[in-house]
């Protein structure tokens, strides 16, 4: 069955510093979606991107965040300088329109 | 802005008996999932619920959805260990973007 992949699983980077999270979506999926968990705390909405243009992003989502689908394929985030309140684990999800399949999580942690 | 509450956020429950799990939203929404997470996981899809009055079943968890009243229900009948989970419900908006609940810590005792 196919599935939403992320890499890394783990990312340590230190505050300022630049990280790009990776996704790759079921490919017949044309939704696209970053949503990030706070340890203990429930899921939150970061971006949704649709035919190639962000269609909806939350306040979290201020300058520092960034996303493209550079290649067709991937998916990705990109955090330019990284803050010790970005340390969460960050889910991309894909949907062809009827259903959001979440990919494993990438655990991003801010030293 | 779509608010999603859901209660309680703790439960512990011993093996064996029935409880249920609420999730009340503010506005009209056509979708309502309901996920399951274990410690450090993913999120792992149980329930997507479309309409109302519709009601999905899976071993011994059950959800329903109630569109006026703007309400879901997931009902685990007999629990056992396995259970043991963070639950959230998420519902999605014009935008088709999940707001998710609170999520409700989920023990089984033996």
């Amino acid at each position: 069955e196919p599935e939403v992949t992320q890499t890394p699983s783990h990312q340590v980077t230190q505050m300022g510093q630049e990280v790009i999270l990776r996704c790759v979506p079921i490919s017949n999926h044309l939704y696209f979606y970053w949503y990030r968990q706070i340890l203990g705390q429930k899921v939150e909405f970061l971006v949704s991107f649709y035919n190639n243009e962000i269609s909806e992003k939350s306040e979290i989502f201020d300058d520092q965040f960034s996303v493209e689908r550079p290649d067709g394929s991937n998916f990705t985030l990109k955090i330019r300088s990284t803050k010790l309140e970005d340390s969460a684990m960050y889910f991309c999800a894909s949907d062809r329109g009827y259903e959001q399949y979440f990919g494993p999580g990438t655990r991003l942690t801010v030293t | 802005e779509l608010k999603v509450e859901q209660n309680p956020l703790f439960l512990s429950m011993q093996e064996g008996k029935n409880y249920t799990i609420y999730c009340n939203y503010s506005t009209t929404s056509d979708r309502l999932y309901w996920y399951r997470q274990d410690p450090g996981k993913s999120l792992e899809s149980l329930f997507v619920l479309l309409s109302n009055g519709a009601v999905k079943q899976e071993g011994r968890l059950m959800a329903s959805l109630d569109t006026k009243a703007r309400l879901s229900t997931l009902h685990i009948t007999a629990a056992v260990h396995d259970l043991s989970a963070t639950y959230f419900c998420a519902v999605e908006d014009e935008y088709e973007k999940l707001t998710f609940g609170t999520g409700t810590r989920l023990t089984i005792i033996p």
